[in-house]
């Protein structure tokens, strides 16, 4: 079955930087698009971003551009995000999630992971 | 592009519950809907306007007309108890999703 399984709870200062990791498996990496999407603590969603795991091709929302970096590495299935100069407004739980169809970069999402927390404080 | 829910709704066991998701000609697009219970990641209900996921009870159903898209919730058991979110996507491939109802069983 399908998984996104990541990594764990990281603690940060401001105008530090961290990479979250998010493994797949259960089906064939490069063909389906993963994005990432964050949840500020008792809010809602917002969507930061998506990564083709096939080209590497990436595409940031518009308040994420110039802070965050996606990446994968095939060889492991796993994307990575790197966020940089965090803010205290950054703390949230992070989360990759898949869109099932192959090849489609932007359509809803049918498997999500487990989420990782992101606390920024000094 | 903005999307609008209202941040609660309340309803009896075995009632049915309403969730509409506000949003300009949202009737234009595909709309898709999510189930989170506290402390869990997102779980799909409902694409592309009213189809369900393997998985999903027939008890959860979509529709999307106009300027609103409404999640319908038949028969509500406890175990529906949860936050439900709706979410598009807009030109440029953005995606956005509105700010969540709370569903509580009475």
């Amino acid at each position: 079955q399908v998984q996104l399984v990541q990594s764990g709870a990281e603690v940060r200062q401001p105008g530090a930087s961290v990479k979250i990791s998010c493994k797949a498996s259960g089906y064939l990496f490069t063909s389906y698009y993963l994005h990432w999407v964050r949840q500020a603590p008792g809010q809602g969603f917002e969507w930061m971003g998506l990564i083709n795991p096939s080209g590497g091709d990436t595409f940031y929302s518009q308040r994420s551009q110039g802070r965050v970096t996606m990446t994968r590495d095939t060889s492991t299935s796993t994307v990575y995000m790197v966020l940089r100069n965090l803010r205290s407004e950054d703390t949230a739980v992070y989360y990759c999630a898949r869109v099932p169809e192959t090849g489609t970069p932007v359509r809803y999402f049918d498997s999500w992971g487990q989420g990782t927390l992101v606390t920024v404080s000094s | 592009y903005v999307l609008t829910q209202p941040p609660s709704v309340s309803v009896a066991p075995g009632k049915t519950a309403t969730i509409p998701c506000g949003g300009n000609n949202i009737g234009t697009k595909s709309v898709h809907w999510y189930q989170q219970r506290p402390g869990q990641a997102p779980v799909l209900v409902i694409y592309d306007d009213n189809d369900r996921p393997s998985g999903i009870p027939e008890r959860f159903s979509g529709s999307n007309s106009g300027n609103t898209a409404t999640l319908t919730i038949s028969r509500v058991e406890a175990g529906d108890e949860a936050d439900y979110f709706c979410q598009v996507w807009v030109s440029g491939a953005q995606i956005v999703f509105g700010p969540g109802t709370e569903v509580t069983v009475l």
